[in-house]
């Protein structure tokens, strides 16, 4: 049974960095048939994603086009786990930030961490 | 991109009573693997999503079989055969065709009539 627990602030100021991990139990994060995502939820966004990465031989990331520039997602071997940073908030960033699994072998995601509310706000 | 819309986004219903929601991708799910890359998940109130339906049709492991998927293509259906008090929570859609672009539909609110 795989497990992820985020840890992170849950308030940040405008203009400073969001930085969230995600710890894995029951996998590793250098596994070679799953893929690590971040993910935001807010009411005015829904459900988006933000950030990927995964290992197959070396590291690969991709991040969504509408945090491209700000966005960065790390892994840790050494700890197994992976890590969110994104930079320059505003308030629309505001949203609850969830660590997910995703299995290769059925394209899905099958592990959700417990969610981060995170409220960006002086 | 993708955009996956569900309907209804609300749907009162009494316990023990059939339920269906319906998701629409504005593209083809259907690989040429033949699976569809369509997946269902519930969130109850103040949790995470939980995965019930993966590649169309097939129950995650400990869904009750109530719930069932089907459709191929851009139209699929979720089912539950007779609703439970504890099914209530909001029903999303995703595709993962295109990953790493996944995309979810904006949710169906199922609550008890």
């Amino acid at each position: 049974q795989v497990q992820l627990q985020q840890s992170g602030p849950g308030l940040v100021k405008p203009s400073q960095t969001l930085s969230l991990t995600c710890a894995i139990s029951g996998d590793s994060v250098s596994s070679n048939t799953v893929a690590w995502y971040w993910i935001r939820q807010s009411p005015s966004r829904g459900l988006e994603w933000l950030a990927r990465t995964y290992y197959r031989s070396k590291w690969y990331k991709n991040y969504a086009e509408s945090v491209e520039s700000r966005v960065s997602i790390n892994p840790d071997t050494s700890k197994n786990q992976f890590s969110l940073q994104l930079n320059s908030v505003t308030p629309e960033d505001t949203a609850v930030y969830y660590c997910v699994r995703f299995e290769q072998t059925v394209s899905t995601i099958d592990s959700w961490g417990q969610g981060t509310l995170v409220t960006v706000s002086s | 991109d993708i955009v996956m819309t569900q309907s209804p986004l609300s749907l009162p219903v009494t316990p023990g009573e059939p339920a269906s929601i319906s998701c629409r991708s504005s593209q083809s799910l259907l690989h040429s693997n033949g699976y569809n890359y369509l997946h269902w998940y519930l969130q109850k109130p103040g949790q995470s999503p939980q995965l019930l339906i993966y590649l169309g049709s097939n129950r995650a492991s400990g869904v009750p079989d109530r719930f069932s998927g089907s459709g191929s293509g851009t139209d699929f259906t979720l089912k539950i055969s007779r609703v439970e008090a504890e099914d209530v929570g909001i029903y999303y859609c995703m595709q993962t065709l295109q990953t790493p672009l996944i995309m979810f539909g904006q949710g169906t609110r199922l609550e008890n009539k």
